[in-house]
């Protein structure tokens, strides 16, 4: 059974840091390229990065590039995103999930974690 | 910012048919790129619903059907149900901000 589990939410200050993890299990990990989505309270999905299998393919949303950065560890099956300078527009739920497709135009997201909420608040 | 513009909310009572609809652009769907759907009911992660325009993932009930043509694409669910109650969203990839975007969510509600 396919599963992400994600970790490290919590409340942090703006202007602060904080690691999200997502361990994955249940497929192949290395042979799939891997999305990083968030929920603002009150509002739609957000597409926030996405990182190719191999590691070197990364996308960013314009609202989270040059402060967060994806990573992935092939070997611990797990994916990360490190988010700095936080603000408080970055409070949200933020879902791991393995994405799918022939090409990344073509990328669609199969299977999600239930979420880890982080609160940007002073 | 999400460049899919979906109707904030459709309604009908079981048993009907309703239809979202996602517009996009040039640059997304009209691409042209693949547009997914997802339903997120409230306390759930988000779940697939319709992948590469109109194909459904196992366990998906064949109420749920997608289509697409131009810059545009719809989702159809038949025989409304009570549990087809939530948000729904449509996903593409778009080519000029060279990442995935998200529609805007349309909340079905069962009168």
């Amino acid at each position: 059974e396919v599963q992400v589990l994600e970790s490290g939410g919590g409340l942090v200050q703006p202007g602060g840091s904080l690691r999200l993890s997502c361990a994955a299990s249940g497929f192949t990990f290395s042979w799939f390229a891997m999305t990083w989505v968030r929920q603002a309270p009150g509002k739609g999905l957000e597409w926030v990065s996405t990182i190719h299998d191999d590691g070197v393919g990364i996308f960013y949303a314009d609202s989270v590039r040059g402060r967060f950065t994806i990573s992935r560890d092939n070997s611990g099956n797990t994916l990360y995103l490190q988010m700095n300078r936080l603000r408080t527009d970055d409070t949200a739920v933020y879902y791991c999930s393995k994405a799918a497709g022939a090409t990344t135009g073509n990328y669609y997201f199969d299977y999600w974690g239930q979420g880890a909420l982080v609160t940007v608040s002073s | 910012q999400s460049i899919l513009t979906q109707p904030p909310s459709v309604s009908g009572a079981p048993g009907q048919r309703v239809t979202v609809s996602c517009t996009g652009s040039s640059s997304s769907i009209g691409a042209p790129y693949d547009v997914h759907w997802y339903q997120h009911l409230p306390g759930s992660a988000p779940k697939l619903l319709i992948f590469g325009n109109n194909n459904r993932p196992s366990g998906v009930p064949d109420r749920f059907s997608g289509s697409k043509s131009g810059p545009s694409a719809s989702l159809a669910i038949t025989g409304l149900q009570a549990e087809d109650e939530g948000d729904y969203y449509c996903q593409s990839f778009d080519s000029r901000l060279n990442g995935f975007v998200f529609g805007t969510g349309t909340k079905v509600t069962v009168l």
